[in-house]
């Protein structure tokens, strides 16, 4: 079935700092979806991505869908402590009915 | 508030006792869906309700049992539990069904602040 992997599991930055967590499926996926979780919160859906080689801008987050619609990204340029949090990529796919979520890459932002 | 209500918050049972999950959505949404959130694991689907109807069952154990009676309740029945089963239990809706990938369709998912249940 289709895995979303993401890496890195873990970033520690200080905060100016960039940070780049990666999500590549094993299937071509027809979407993908980033959210973020809060310590101690629930999922907050942060965009959607559809078109191959999609570019979207939110402020300081940048997200790319891949051209082959694999794999995806998102940047966040000049961290900021209430960055802090996981980072989850969500992609379903052509073939498929459930919309499946990577590991997370958990983000420390120190002052 | 995120127009997704779950309770209890948190849940402490034994493994023979019986107990259930709730989630509302006051956001008009046609899709439902649990999600089980471990440690170091990814976030689980569960179980899918589209316009009530189950569409999703993802190898679930019997020992969960859900209920959709309307597209704005969803019930998680939760009985003779393992101690592996103590999780984050996330309940999510979406407007439409996420699964289709439809273009055009963002299938976002509001979650709930999930219940958190403890498995002794």
């Amino acid at each position: 079935g289709q895995q979303v992997m993401q890496i890195p599991q873990y970033q520690h930055v200080q905060e100016g700092e960039d940070f780049t967590t990666y999500c590549n499926s094993s299937t071509t996926l027809s979407n993908i979806q980033w959210y973020k979780q809060r310590p101690g919160g629930h999922p907050v859906f942060l965009i959607q991505l559809v078109k191959s080689g999609e570019v979207k801008k939110q402020k300081r987050l940048t997200f790319q869908f891949g051209e082959a619609k694999k794999n995806s990204s998102l940047h966040i340029t000049a961290t900021q402590t209430t960055d802090v949090g996981t980072y989850f990529c969500a992609g379903n796919s052509n073939s498929g009915y459930a919309l499946n979520f990577g590991k997370g890459t958990s983000l420390l932002v120190t002052p | 508030e995120t127009g997704v209500t779950q309770t209890p918050r948190h849940l402490v049972m034994g493994m023979t006792n019986k107990k259930s999950l709730k989630c509302e959505q006051h956001l008009g949404h046609n899709a439902m869906y649990w999600y089980k959130q471990s440690a170091k694991k990814p976030l689980e689907l569960m179980f899918v309700y589209n316009f009530k109807e189950q569409t999703e069952n993802n190898s679930v154990p019997s020992r969960f049992s859900p209920e959709c009676p309307n597209s704005s309740h969803l019930f998680l029945h939760l009985h003779t539990l393992q101690p592996e089963d103590s999780a984050l239990y996330l309940c999510a809706s979406s407007q439409v069904y996420a699964g289709t990938g439809l273009p055009g369709n963002t299938g976002e998912l509001f979650f709930g602040e999930g219940s958190r249940l403890t498995v002794l």
